[in-house]
């Protein structure tokens, strides 16, 4: 299992320009997610999906458009890169939880580093 | 307003000492917490986790103690070794809800 993949590993773009990140799992999770980590911030949650076909806004959502169109497979959008995305983009996923107090556990992909000049 | 605090953002211990990290929650509807350990250049990866009803859990080096009256977690780890060194996340659940993170500590084992 290659778990959870991302495409590209690094990116630069100029403002205004657009772009995707491809996220890819083949655990057969039902939830996604794409976080951003930046120096003293954490991980700030962007969108998530919790099915196919359906998607939710995290913490920071402005700026960014995702899809799940297949359940392996959530891509985040940027329409119109501006400096302050620049960072960089985790993407994760896991198992619906089994009941109460159970959680399974999030598996995060390597992480794409993205640059807006 | 932040749900899950880590307030050191660094912690420097010798190599065989114990490290504690600690943090602290506001939300009491959370149920379940998970430590999350990050290299560089790495996404993060489960560490250990303890659900509400536990007051501690423990996976040979690494144990999570939880004090659900403080709405505080700690995680020990002993001996530390250098490859310890990482940031480290604590976060968060309540019900199917996303994780909440804090902000890391960064760890920090000095043969």
């Amino acid at each position: 299992n290659a778990g959870v993949t991302q495409t590209p590993k690094f990116r630069v773009l100029k403002t205004g320009q657009s772009m995707t990140l491809l996220c890819a799992q083949d655990m057969n999770h039902e939830y996604m997610y794409w976080y951003r980590q930046d120096p003293g911030m954490g991980l700030r949650l962007i969108h998530y999906s919790v099915g196919e076909g359906t998607t939710a806004k995290g913490e920071v959502p402005d700026g960014y458009n995702v899809s799940r169109l297949k359940k392996q497979n959530f891509l985040l959008g940027l329409e119109s890169a501006a400096p302050s995305q620049t960072s960089v983009y985790f993407c994760a996923s896991r198992r619906t939880s089994g009941g109460a107090f159970s959680y399974n556990e999030q598996f995060f992909g390597p992480g794409t580093r993205l640059t807006v000049l | 307003d932040q749900q899950v605090k880590q307030n050191s953002p660094s912690l420097s211990v010798q190599e065989g000492r114990i490290s504690i990290l600690n943090c602290d929650y506001t939300n009491s509807m959370f149920d379940y917490f998970l430590w999350y350990k990050k290299y560089p250049a790495e996404g993060p990866t489960f560490l250990i986790s303890i659900s509400s009803i536990k007051d501690k859990n423990e996976d040979g080096r690494f144990t999570v103690f939880l004090n659900k009256s403080a709405k505080h977690l700690s995680l020990h780890i002993v001996p530390s070794q250098p490859g310890d060194s990482a940031v480290y996340f604590c976060a968060a659940i309540s019900g199917n809800t996303p994780l909440v993170f804090g902000k890391g500590t960064r760890l920090s084992v000095i043969a």
